[in-house]
């Protein structure tokens, strides 16, 4: 597609469960970004990826979230034992690098019971 | 400690009204970015700017206007003779580079409200 796709676009879960939140970026954008924006808030950053590694995890909140771009392509955010406190808009971002404009998806809102 | 703040949470307009929205960052770099994305109902962002600091003059947009200030740290938007689909939530972002990439930070958001 042209734009930035996330899938699914809402998931509700149980407290303590695994979900796992895809984001497909624009074709030969090298940069891929993941921002998680709570109620009332802005995003926030929580990873950056230049290809297939992730360069800057450091917005990660803690060892239950986590995420892989096996490919260099589609990327997959994975957060273990959902707690009620991830309950936000899980927002994912492309560019072509650099200090190039970062295009957004239309966000995964996850709740979890 | 916030790198970017947006005091005001929600601006109420009357249709074909002005409204200015006030963006004040916080950084040590001398080379940065500063951005301006709008969040429609919809949810996605869509970027409106992107200004280096180093190119200080005002820019025109159609009826957006952009007034960076680095003197005091600001970067202003405002609207001209606002439209009801410019009802939306208004974000002001800085990238600095000594992340050594283009991650963003964001402040909390105008909510514009345009009356008809």
């Amino acid at each position: 597609g042209a734009g930035v796709s996330q899938t699914p676009s809402n998931k509700v879960t149980e407290k303590g469960k695994y979900v796992e939140l895809r984001c497909d970026p624009i074709s030969g954008h090298t940069a891929l970004y993941w921002y998680r924006q709570s109620l009332g808030q802005g995003p926030e950053f929580l990873i950056y990826f230049q290809g297939t590694g992730a360069a800057d995890d450091s917005g990660l909140p803690n060892d239950r979230f986590f995420a892989v771009r096996p490919e260099g392509s589609v990327s997959t955010l994975k957060i273990q034992r959902t707690e009620r406190g991830d309950s936000a808009v899980y927002l994912c971002a492309s560019s072509m690098g650099g200090n190039t404009e970062a295009f957004f998806g239309q966000g995964t809102r996850l709740t979890v019971v | 400690a916030q790198k970017v703040t947006q005091a005001q949470t929600e601006i109420s307009v009357v249709e074909k009204e002005d409204v200015t929205l006030d963006c004040v960052y916080e950084t040590r770099d001398t080379t940065y970015y500063l951005f301006w994305y709008k969040q429609p109902p919809s949810g996605e962002l869509v970027f409106l700017i992107r200004r280096n600091s180093f190119d200080e003059q005002n820019e025109i947009s159609g009826r957006y206007s952009w007034n960076f200030q680095k003197s005091t740290s600001s970067f202003n938007f405002t609207i001209t003779a606002s439209q009801v689909v410019d009802s939306a939530v208004y974000f002001c972002a800085l990238s600095e580079p000594y992340y050594g990439n283009n991650r963003l930070a964001f402040g909390k958001g105008n909510q514009v409200v345009v009356i008809p």
